[in-house]
């Protein structure tokens, strides 16, 4: 079955401190990921986007990793911001375009 | 460029009640999608429209039904409202086909069944 598990559910940190955020996925075959952002009440909105043959890929302070053997990715933030508090939605597609699945995100928290 | 607007943002039903919710984009995307996100869940597809003048079920289109109104119009209609449709529901729209490119959502309607 495909699915996206991320982790951990939710996540508190200090303003300024870095974080990693998971997600591990068995969507087969594998065409892209993506991370998207997800404010309160708001929609999502992309970060980044990852094909298979890429494994690290930045957008301002995130920074999205993918290993596609052993079917991780990682979302690393820098820097924390209060601003970056949200929900964090990791997204998986197969390669016949018949299946984008979404994991349940990681709801991060920035405390000042 | 307002991107994708879905009307209204909130809405509280009544069991049996039949309502529609809006999705307008003005990005000349093809492709179309409702999505409703549950607590502790991903989003889950609920019908999507490849090009204008289609339409196909997702993932959960039990108690919907849809119009893909024109190129920049795709409508959710429930017949007869339920307490387990409770959701916030997105539209979203993409540009190349089903993959390509990414997913523009809009800022999602609650909806509440009593």
């Amino acid at each position: 079955k495909n699915q996206v598990e991320q982790s951990p559910q939710s996540l508190i940190i200090l303003e300024g401190k870095n974080c990693t955020l998971q997600c591990n996925y068995t969507v087969s075959p594998f065409s892209n990921l993506r991370w998207y952002k997800q404010d309160t009440g708001r929609g999502p909105v992309s970060l980044t986007i990852m094909t298979f043959s890429e494994n690290t890929k930045s957008n301002g302070r995130y920074t999205a990793t993918l290993d596609a053997d052993t079917k991780q990715s990682s979302l690393h933030i820098t820097a924390s911001q209060l601003s970056d508090s949200a929900s964090y939605i990791c997204v998986v597609s197969d390669t016949g375009g018949f299946k984008t699945i979404f994991g349940a995100g990681t709801r991060l928290f920035v405390k000042a | 460029n307002a991107g994708v607007t879905q009307t209204p943002k909130f809405q509280v039903l009544k069991t049996g009640q039949s309502m529609t919710l809006q999705c307008a984009q003005d990005m000349n995307h093809n492709s179309m999608y409702w999505y409703r996100q549950d607590p502790g869940m991903g989003l889950r597809l609920i019908y999507y429209s490849a090009s204008e003048g289609t339409t196909d079920k997702g993932e959960v289109p039990n108690g919907y039904n849809v119009s893909r109104l024109n190129k920049r119009e795709f409508s959710l209609r429930l017949e007869s409202a339920a307490p387990s449709q409770t959701s916030v529901y997105f539209c979203a729209s993409r540009d190349r086909g089903l993959m390509g490119n990414v997913l523009t959502f809009g800022a999602g309607s609650r909806l509440t069944v009593l």
